[in-house]
């Protein structure tokens, strides 16, 4: 059974500051993984998708890598807002394209 | 597309009463999942439907959760008698399997049971 687990669970950073959020994996056959921001009270609004042939997406300053051989994605957000402030979710597959393991997330705050 | 449509969004109820929450996936896409959010557990899938079939309710935590999907474009969690455990927030997702698409998620429902 796929286990999702993301660290560290919060992170409070300075504006400005580039960072990486970690999420690893226990099942290696996944078909994608996702990459989601919630903010406080709100529903999930996916980030990126990476499919399993590729290494990483980028959308505007994030950039999420994946590598399956051993089970990592990164989350990178280069230049951090305040409005980046929120949880950052993790998930995958429980195998091949079943349905999606989430992580506990990671809590960031970007400090002004 | 209006997204991923969830009702009510906020759900006030007494334990021991019938809970419906609802749900509209986005147009075209095959697949619907309810997930269910607390402190404690973080995201937890309770149930899927692939094309209105349920295939898997081994996270429907006992028999007072049910669901449907009547059709492609509805789906229903029925919590009857609902408990104060139950409170949390409830979401519905929509994808398309099959194509290299992600997940849609609705707004969530959050459910307080008193």
């Amino acid at each position: 059974k796929q286990e999702v687990t993301q660290i560290p669970a919060a992170l409070s950073v300075p504006e400005g500051e580039n960072l990486v959020l970690n999420c690893s994996f226990t099942d290696s056959a996944i078909y994608n993984l996702q990459w989601f921001r919630q903010d406080p009270g709100k529903g999930l609004t996916s980030l990126l998708l990476i499919q399993s042939s590729q290494r990483e997406q980028t959308s505007g300053r994030l950039n999420a890598s994946l590598d399956k051989s051993s089970g990592r994605s990164t989350l990178y957000i280069a230049a951090s807002q305040p409005g980046d402030s929120a949880t950052y979710l993790c998930a995958a597959p429980n195998s091949g394209n079943t349905p999606l393991v989430f992580g506990k997330g990671t809590r960031l705050s970007v400090i002004a | 597309d209006a997204g991923v449509i969830q009702s009510p969004r906020h759900e006030v109820t007494e334990m021991g009463q019938e809970v419906t929450l609802r749900c509209k996936p986005i147009s075209g896409h095959n697949s619907l999942f309810w997930y269910r959010q607390t402190m404690m557990r973080g995201l937890e899938l309770l149930i899927y439907f692939n094309n209105n079939v349920p295939i898997d309710d081994s996270g429907m935590p006992e028999d007072r959760f049910s669901a449907k999907m009547p059709n492609a474009s509805f789906s229903t969690l029925k919590i009857q008698p609902s408990e104060p455990r139950d409170s949390a927030v409830y979401f519905c997702a929509s994808s398309f399997q099959g194509a290299p698409g992600g997940y849609t998620f609705g707004s969530g429902t959050r459910l307080t049971v008193v």
